[in-house]
């Protein structure tokens, strides 16, 4: 089976722009969450989706939005760039999401610069 | 809300030596607490989970011990080779929901 994927892998921005990064989970897999990591804040949660709907919330800002596809795809979307929001993004599918009870795999994440 | 501290933040050992990382919670609804080994520029993966039902759980070299009742979970690594050098992130999903919180992650090195 092929793993998580995520595209792009890296990606260069400027302040003020907008961004969508793309994740396709495990072949399977329906719940998708999205994290950011960053030097000073480590892994912190974005969201959750599952089939479309969104289940969970991080504390993130409303210019942090996702949505899920019927094939379990999902994108992740940044408006208006600020600089601290260059981090690795992370996303991760499980089978069902059942609370907590599924492993998550992770991808290997975009690299978010902005300029 | 769900927090998880871990410590310590660098761990250096030589190899061969043991090393032992602690995390503290304080969502005792918790009830599944996986631990994640992120090597430089690379994804973080599982290497080993535990659930409160259990007290100990053992993969070859690597260990996880739960205390529910002091809210504290480690990973125990015995016999540490050069390849363990890495991040490790413990982690944990609140009762009922499908997000994990993260410790701040240690990191190891292993000297030769």
């Amino acid at each position: 089976k092929a793993g998580v994927t995520q595209t792009p892998r890296y990606l260069i921005k400027t302040r003020g722009q907008q961004v969508t990064l793309s994740c396709s989970p495990i072949s399977g897999h329906r719940s998708v969450s999205w994290y950011q990591q960053t030097p000073g804040q480590g892994l912190q949660f974005l969201f959750e989706y599952f089939s479309e709907t969104q289940r969970n919330k991080g504390n993130f800002p409303g210019r942090f939005s996702g949505r899920q596809f019927s094939n379990s795809r999902s994108e992740m979307n940044v408006s208006t760039l600020e600089l601290g929001d260059s981090a690795l993004y992370l996303c991760a599918s499980s089978p069902t999401g059942t609370g907590g009870e599924d492993e998550q795999f992770f991808g290997p994440g975009t690299r978010l610069t902005v300029l | 809300g769900e927090n998880v501290e871990q410590h310590p933040s660098t761990l250096s050992v030589q190899e061969g030596d043991s090393a032992v990382i602690k995390c503290t919670y304080s969502d005792s609804a918790s009830n599944y607490f996986p631990w994640y080994k992120q090597e430089l520029g690379k994804r973080p993966q599982l290497i080993i989970d535990i659930r409160s039902n259990v007290g100990e759980k053992k993969d070859q070299r690597i260990a996880v011990t739960l205390n529910k009742t002091a809210k504290h979970f480690s990973l125990h690594i015995t016999e540490t080779q050069p390849e363990d050098s890495a991040v490790y992130f413990c982690a944990l999903f609140p009762r009922g929901y499908n997000k994990l919180i993260f410790g701040a992650g240690t990191r190891l090195a292993v000297h030769p």
